[in-house]
């Protein structure tokens, strides 16, 4: 398909465990972004990437965050040792463009569930 | 600092009723305004958007005014549609600013 591919759609883990959330972005966009969406709450920032660019990692929440992107297309969000409150939607989105205009397209997201 | 308050849901309007979702928000420049729609089952898409102040966006029979003496971008139609029952989400960028702000969605639903 055309769209920004999300897997797995669902996943549940037990606390403490890893998990990893894989992302494939719109073929060509150079932009990738990773939100959060918990339940009641708006989405959340969680990390950007521009082409080659060193990525901005302002919105991870913790150091048992982390996010790669490799070849500048397919990307992974880990979580290490999760925990019950990282249960959330993790939603991916990629644009065409190299500033920001807001023209996001998003994936269906990943609903994590750590119990 | 930036962010965006939305009107809190859920709305439930009855078909070819006039539908407003509020929208306001804080912004230290002059940002770009955006509604996306999320509807069931669906990622994110964006509905419509103003990069400056007095624009109007439309879409969909959707519009918005960018309002800087308000600080609003209230969403607006005139005779909503069962279909139109989805999640709306206000947002906003800067110029410089690497990501989108959002609101936390209001969710519409509307009956026949």
């Amino acid at each position: 398909g055309a769209g920004v591919s999300q897997s797995p759609s669902n996943k549940v883990t037990e606390k403490g465990k890893d998990v990893e959330l894989r992302c494939d972005p719109i073929s060509g966009h150079t932009a990738l972004y990773w939100y959060r969406q918990s339940l009641g709450q708006g989405l959340e920032f969680l990390i950007y990437f521009q082409g080659n660019s060193a990525p901005d990692k302002s919105g991870l929440p913790s150091d048992r965050f982390s996010a790669e992107r490799t070849g500048g297309s397919v990307s992974t969000l880990t979580i290490q040792r999760t925990q019950q409150e990282d249960s959330a939607v993790y939603l991916c989105a990629s644009s065409a463009y190299r500033v920001v205009t807001g023209e996001l397209f998003f994936g269906e997201g990943s609903r994590l569930t750590v119990l | 600092g930036n962010s965006v308050t939305q009107m809190e849901g859920p709305v439930t309007l009855s078909e070819e009723a006039f539908l407003t979702i509020n929208c306001t928000y804080t912004a230290t420049g002059y940002p770009s305004l955006f509604w996306y729609v999320q509807y069931p089952g669906e990622g994110l898409q964006l509905l419509l958007k103003a990069t400056k102040a007095d624009d109007k966006g439309s879409n969909k029979g959707f519009e918005a005014t960018y309002r800087k003496e308000t600080t609003s971008f209230h969403l607006e139609k005139g005779s909503v549609q069962v279909s139109d029952s989805a999640v709306y989400f206000c947002a906003l960028t800067q110029d410089k600013a690497n990501n989108l702000f959002f609101g936390t969605g209001t969710r519409l639903t509307v009956i026949p």
